[in-house]
């Protein structure tokens, strides 16, 4: 079935430096999402990418969608502590359903101060 | 404010016993979903509706139901628990499909002994 891949599972960054997370889909995505959810809480919406090669930005968060749109990261620039979370990305599931959403595994960051 | 509600926020029961994770959003969203989290596994999607009275399956929907009688209510029902349905559980709502952003309720930790 399909699937939609995240890595790496987890990273440990000193505060200052960057990190990156980057999602895989074996099949082609209409659109990406991205969520964080910090320790302890629910998942929040962090952005949506559609066309092909996107690129945005939220402050020092940069988000990508690859040109075949089966890939997408996500880059934070010199992390703070109040990065500290777990990173998804999630795609429409493939065969027609329009309501089913893939959720990678995500990426847990921890950042030390 | 707008939100999603779930309830209990905790529970914990025994094998066999049915029972009833409610979840309410007062945003007028037509999509609703429910999530189970566990450790390693992400977010995998349960069930879902796209509007009242349509519901469809998810990644993992066996022994789960699910109803939407209403636009707001969208309760998760366990006819009879098993230990492997332990987890962290999530509801959420979107405005219409999938590809809207989705608002994540606070969270359902279940146990089931």
């Amino acid at each position: 079935g399909q699937q939609v891949m995240q890595i790496p599972q987890y990273q440990h960054v000193q505060e200052g430096e960057d990190f990156t997370t980057y999602c895989n889909s074996s099949t082609t995505l209409s659109n990406i999402q991205w969520y964080k959810q910090r320790p302890g809480g629910h998942p929040v919406f962090l952005i949506q990418l559609v066309k092909s090669g996107e690129v945005k930005k939220q402050k020092r968060l940069t988000f990508q969608f690859g040109e075949a749109k089966k890939n997408s990261s996500l880059h934070i620039t010199a992390t703070q502590t109040t990065d500290v979370g777990t990173y998804f990305c999630a795609g429409p599931g493939y065969g027609g359903s329009q309501g089913n959403l893939i959720f990678g595994k995500g990426t847990k960051l921890s950042v030390k101060p | 404010e707008a939100q999603v509600t779930q309830n209990p926020r905790y529970l914990i029961t025994v094998t066999g016993k049915k029972l009833t994770v409610t979840c309410s959003q007062n945003m007028n969203h037509e999509y609703m979903s429910w999530y189970r989290q566990d450790p390693g596994l992400g977010l995998r999607q349960i069930y879902y509706s796209m509007n009242v009275e349509v519901t469809d399956k998810g990644d993992v929907p066996e022994g789960y139901k699910v109803s939407r009688k209403e636009k707001r209510n969208f309760p998760l029902i366990l006819e009879s628990p098993s230990p492997n349905q332990t987890s962290l559980y999530f509801c959420a709502s979107s405005l219409k499909r999938i590809n809207n952003e989705q608002f994540f309720g606070p969270g359902t930790r279940l146990t089931v002994l």
